[in-house]
């Protein structure tokens, strides 16, 4: 089965340092989504990349989608303290089952 | 507006008790929806997703199951609880017939003694 593979499991950095989390999956997807999670709450949607090679930036964050969309990052440009929580892919391959990443955890150093 | 929502927040039940989480969803209709579980510090594992009343779909043979009495309500049930049921329980919403963006409700975390 379809199985997406997110890493570092864990990043520690400190405040004003950039971040990047990856996501490789194990078969072409539909779409991949990036959630956040803050400690201690539920995930919440970030983005849905949906086009190969599609680039989308939200402030700080730039998200992309690789040319054979099989792989996905997330880029925090000077990660800040509220940027802190478990970062989630979630790849689709046609069905209606999100396969999830196991998440990247980052902690931001003040 | 979609909302979502689960109850209990919080539970702690001793281990062979019964288990009823509650998760409905208001503002659409005919959504498919999702249980997850997420142990401490881990990723999010998919228990069951439905379509559809009264279809439901299993993706992890275990002690839980779950029903869909209502186009917008889902249940998750154990008849007898085990100290590895414990975890954070995400209830989830997709638009139907749609891959698109999941909405997760609160969440119930689950401690059973």
């Amino acid at each position: 089965g379809q199985q997406v593979m997110q890493i570092p499991q864990y990043q520690h950095v400190q405040e004003g340092e950039d971040f990047t989390t990856y996501c490789n999956s194990s078969t072409t997807l539909s779409n991949i989504q990036w959630y956040k999670q803050r400690p201690g709450g539920h995930p919440v949607f970030l983005i849905q990349l949906v086009k190969s090679g599609e680039v989308k930036k939200q402030k700080r964050l730039t998200f992309q989608f690789g040319e054979a969309k099989k792989n996905s990052s997330l880029h925090i440009t000077a990660t800040q303290t509220t940027d802190v929580g478990t970062y989630f892919c979630a790849g689709t391959g046609g069905s209606y089952i999100p396969t999830f990443g196991r998440g990247t955890s980052l902690i931001v150093h003040p | 507006s979609q909302t979502i929502h689960q109850w209990p927040a919080t539970l702690v039940q001793p281990v062979g008790s019964p288990l009823s989480l509650e998760c409905t969803v208001e503002g659409t209709s005919n959504p498919n929806l999702y249980w997850y579980r997420q142990a401490a510090g881990r990723g999010l594992q998919l228990l069951f997703y439905s379509v559809g009343i009264g279809q439901i779909s299993s993706e992890v043979p275990q002690n839980l199951s779950a029903s869909r009495p209502q186009d917008r309500q889902f249940i998750l049930s154990s008849k007898k609880l085990l100290l590895s049921d414990s975890g954070f329980y995400l209830c989830a919403w997709t638009s139907s017939g749609s891959t698109d963006t999941q909405y997760f409700g609160p969440g119930t975390r689950l401690t059973v003694l």
